[in-house]
């Protein structure tokens, strides 16, 4: 298994472009995690996706923000528009299940430079 | 509030030593507990986890852990450090209130002098 893809692994724009992020997680898996990671809030949960249906995205800072799961294999990310204060390491993560007693696998990342 | 905490930002020890990462945490109830580590420009990958039991949990790498419940800890070690051992360690438990989630520590760096 090849684990969870992410694409790009490294992103610089200009303030104001839309970014898109993209994940694919390992198959079989049905939970879907999308984490935010930088030094001064740490590793924040975005948002994550249950057999593709959003389940909670309380954790998604505001409405430049999107997420969508199109089908069990893939799912992106999308900023729209970027700022600079969105600079940080995006991470997908997927597992068989939920919570407790669960690994999640999570994939490289994503460093996004937002200029 | 429910939460984790990771007292020390960065732990240094020489190689060969034993290592032992802090972390606390503040749940109530009985809590499942996790070890995730990052190596540089990777994405966090489980050492081990804590849901009943006995105390000691062993897991990837050579890492243990030991829950203790009565100052509600949940202490990484090892007993012998490697170089390659170095790392951010994250400490997690479960969002009781949403079992989906994990709720993670700030993280510690594991420094591991040859």
């Amino acid at each position: 298994d090849a684990g969870v893809i992410q694409s790009p692994r490294h992103e610089v724009t200009e303030m104001g472009q839309e970014v898109t992020l993209r994940c694919k997680p390992i198959s079989g898996h049905d939970y879907l995690f999308w984490y935010r990671q930088t030094m001064m809030r740490g590793l924040e949960l975005l948002i994550y996706f249950n057999n593709n249906v959003p389940i909670d995205d309380s954790g998604m800072p505001e409405d430049r923000f999107s997420a969508k799961m199109p089908n069990a294999s893939f799912s992106t990310l999308k900023i729209q528009p970027s700022e600079p204060r969105d600079s940080a390491v995006y991470f997908c993560a997927s597992s068989f299940l939920a919570g407790g007693g669960v690994r999640m696998s999570f994939g490289p990342g994503t460093r996004l430079t937002v200029l | 509030a429910q939460s984790v905490a990771q007292p020390e930002d960065q732990v240094n020890v020489a190689e060969g030593n034993p290592l032992t990462v802090k972390c606390t945490y503040s749940v109530s109830g009985n809590p499942y507990l996790f070890w995730y580590v990052q190596y540089p420009n990777r994405g966090l990958q489980f050492l081990l986890k804590y849901i009943t039991g006995d105390n000691l949990v062993k897991g990837s790498y050579g890492f243990e852990a030991e829950f203790n419940k009565s100052q509600t800890s949940f202490h990484l070690k090892k007993p012998s450090a490697l170089v390659s051992d170095s790392a951010l360690y994250f400490c997690a438990v479960r969002d009781i209130y949403n079992t989906d989630k994990l709720i993670f520590g700030t993280g510690t760096r594991l420094q591991v002098f040859p």
